[in-house]
């Protein structure tokens, strides 16, 4: 059974950092493109990166860029993003998904989600 | 630019049918989708893909209840049968250049 595990949230203060993580089983990890989308209180979903199966190919929304990290440790089936200079906005239920697509340049849709793990930034 | 688009709302009466929409503007029409359904306090989950020619692939577990259809630009998902627990967000879902896409969501009211 596919099974995608969220983690690591919890509250920041602005400017503070946080590390979420996502531990994958059931599958080949280290075979698949992953991403973190997250969902703010009352908003729709709102995609934030992708990493490609072997960490060559990264991509970010403009709204994380030059403050989120994403990262994966195959040999630890694990994703991570690595989450500083957080403002408010930031605010979100952050998930893993899992990425069909056969290329490492380009993301697909999504056939798996984790449960989602929250943080909150507020002083 | 490329933007996918929703209804922010759909409603219909428990056992009926009801068809949601997705539209694709300033890209390519032969793009697919995915269609997600999220309930409150609980991971997104991944309905199925619908192609271009109105082809679809479901996921794991999907009930026959929920099929995909496209016309043109617009990709469709139609619940019928529609039962309580239908009761959710629904979210199309596709990849732009360098970006992941997701349309603003229907929410999806079972009367």
């Amino acid at each position: 059974e596919v099974q995608l595990v969220d983690s690591g949230g919890g509250l920041a203060q602005p400017g503070g950092s946080l590390r979420l993580s996502c531990v994958a089983s059931g599958f080949t990890f280290s075979s698949y493109n992953m991403n973190w989308v997250r969902q703010a209180p009352g908003k729709g979903l709102e995609w934030v990166s992708y990493i490609s199966r072997g960490s060559s190919v990264i991509y970010y929304a403009d709204s994380v860029r030059g403050r989120f990290t994403i990262s994966r440790d195959n040999a630890k089936n694990s994703l991570y993003l690595q989450m500083s200079s957080l403002r408010a906005e930031d605010t979100a239920v952050y998930f893993c998904a899992r990425d069909t697509s056969p290329s490492e340049y380009s993301g697909s849709w999504y056939d798996y989600w984790g449960q989602g793990t929250l943080v909150t930034v507020s002083s | 630019q490329f933007v996918v688009t929703q209804s922010p709302s759909a409603s219909a009466s428990l056992g009926a049918s009801v068809k949601l929409t997705c539209t694709l503007t300033g890209g390519p029409e032969r793009y697919g989708i995915a269609w997600h359904q999220k309930q409150p306090e609980k991971g997104p989950r991944y309905l199925m893909t619908v192609n271009s020619d109105g082809s679809h692939n479901k996921g794991d577990g999907i009930p026959d209840r929920f099929s995909g259809s496209s016309s043109g630009a617009e990709r469709y998902l139609t619940i019928s049968s529609l039962q309580s627990e239908d009761e959710a967000d629904y979210y199309c879902q596709t990849w732009g250049t360098g970006m992941g896409v997701f349309g603003g969501g229907t929410k999806l009211t079972v009367l």
